[in-house]
């Protein structure tokens, strides 16, 4: 299948700094990311939907200044989790579609955020 | 509001006891039922896309079917390394926007 890279999968920061997620379609082309956020033992919530070269389309809740997406590549979607809070730690994960295909998404291995 | 609906929660089997998880749904405009299964801290990786009703899907050990109100997914035999959360997913909705909706998942546990 497709494959999806995130970068990092780990990432510890203070509160109040901004932290940048990639993710990364490695052999094929994706107009269209998603960005989930998954609390333990709960499913995959999506955040928004990343589209290349427009704006991202966000969920009901989720706040477009807290969470920039930029998609300024057919490959690349970014996630900037802005001024970051505790409430903010969770693990993050970036989904593509391929590019004329029907349906499935690929996933990214996840990035865990902990704010201190 | 499409919804998908996973059971059991947790389930643990011997090494070699088949089982089934279940995932019911209630999506307008069914466009694709997907399985993915999750390890702990990874994102999950996709195993099926099911399109209609009597539709079956095999990998290994792994078989899923599909019914207009629920899908199962058989597991034959398992081994310890199938020990994962599976989870369901639906795309439903017409037009340009189609959401991907998932379940909380079945957390497996295959003792040797």
């Amino acid at each position: 299948g497709a494959v999806v890279s995130q970068h990092p999968s780990r990432v510890i920061c203070k509160s109040g700094t901004s932290v940048k997620i990639e993710c990364r379609s490695l052999d094929f082309q994706a107009t269209t990311m998603f960005w989930y956020r998954q609390f333990p033992k709960q499913s995959l919530m999506l955040m928004a939907t990343s589209n290349e070269g427009s704006k991202a389309t966000y969920e009901q809740g989720v706040e477009k200044d807290k969470f920039l997406i930029n998609h300024a590549s057919l490959t690349l979607s970014t996630l900037t989790v802005t001024s970051a809070h505790p409430e903010d730690s969770s693990f993050y994960i970036c989904s593509a579609r391929e590019q004329g295909t029907t349906g499935e998404l690929f996933f990214g291995e996840g990035s865990r955020l902990t704010v201190l | 509001e499409d919804q998908v609906t996973q059971s059991p929660e947790a389930l643990r089997l011997q090494e070699g006891e088949s089982s089934s998880l279940n995932c019911s749904y209630t999506v307008s405009g069914l466009r694709g039922l997907f399985w993915y299964r999750q390890d702990p801290g990874k994102g999950p990786e996709f195993l099926f896309t099911l399109y209609s009703a009597g539709e079956e899907k095999e990998k290994e050990r792994l078989k899923a079917t599909l019914t207009k109100k629920e899908s199962f997914l058989h597991i034959t035999a398992p081994k310890p390394e199938d020990s994962a959360t599976y989870l369901c997913a639906v795309r439903g909705g017409s037009g340009g926007y189609q959401k991907v909706t998932f379940g909380t998942g079945t957390k497996l546990q295959v003792i040797p």
